[in-house]
């Protein structure tokens, strides 16, 4: 099973600040994606990512989010102006390449937005 | 538009009890199914996975699937529980467009009884 890290473990920021979100996958893998749970619910989809550019998005997935491979290694999710409900657990999930490969998730970051 | 159901939220077996958690998913093409399981604080780890074929799966830690076509249903089983397998389980259908993203039902919580 494919490795994946995420940094950091658990992040609190004020309402309004910035957060970046990163995942580091150990192998090579083509597709990327970040999911969120909130406390209590179930994990949703919020934005797949291949080839350097995102490939679908969902609507909880707006404006202040964004994704990038700055490096080529890490993916981050970048959240601009945190809200309340920004706080959930945020989950990056690695997929290698065909359609039935397996997503392979990280331990996730918990953001707490106060 | 895709959709996964669990219908049962909690549910209570002893140990070494047999354990179904059901599954239903709505889906217009082949479904490509999963289950994970996250434990408190955890990531989620793949259980096991359905593409094609054999419509009885197996997956790690002794739990199988079955998955029946007429019933759109994917349930989970495993014939002795361990208490150790205590956690929450989710049900996920791959949706077959450009990013195979995952939609995942809403868990169903595992307690087991002494």
């Amino acid at each position: 099973e494919p490795e994946v890290t995420q940094t950091p473990s658990h992040q609190v920021t004020q309402m309004g600040q910035e957060v970046i979100l990163r995942c580091v996958p150990i192998s090579n893998h083509l597709y990327f994606y970040w999911y969120r749970q909130i406390l209590g619910q179930k994990v949703e989809f919020l934005v797949s990512f291949y080839n350097n550019e995102i490939s679908e998005k969902s609507e909880i997935f707006d404006d202040q989010f964004s994704v990038e491979r700055p490096d080529g290694s890490n993916f981050t999710l970048k959240i601009r102006s945190t809200k309340l409900e920004d706080s959930a657990m945020y989950f990056c999930a690695l997929r290698q390449g065909t359609s039935t490969d397996t997503q392979y998730f990280g331990p996730g970051t918990r953001l707490t937005v106060l | 538009a895709q959709s996964v159901t669990q219908p049962d939220i909690h549910i209570t077996v002893s140990e070494g009890a047999s354990l179904e958690l059901r599954c239903n998913y709505s889906y217009g093409a082949t479904p490509y199914l999963f289950w994970y399981v996250q434990s408190p604080g955890q990531g989620l780890q793949l259980l096991l996975k359905y593409f094609s074929g054999d419509t009885l799966v197996q997956g790690i830690k002794g739990f199988e699937a079955e998955f029946k076509r007429s019933q759109s249903s994917f349930n989970l089983r495993k014939p002795s529980v361990h208490w150790s397998d205590a956690a929450e389980y989710f049900c996920a259908v791959g949706a077959g467009d450009s990013s195979y993203k995952l939609i995942f039902g809403s868990g169903t919580r595992l307690l087991v009884r002494p």
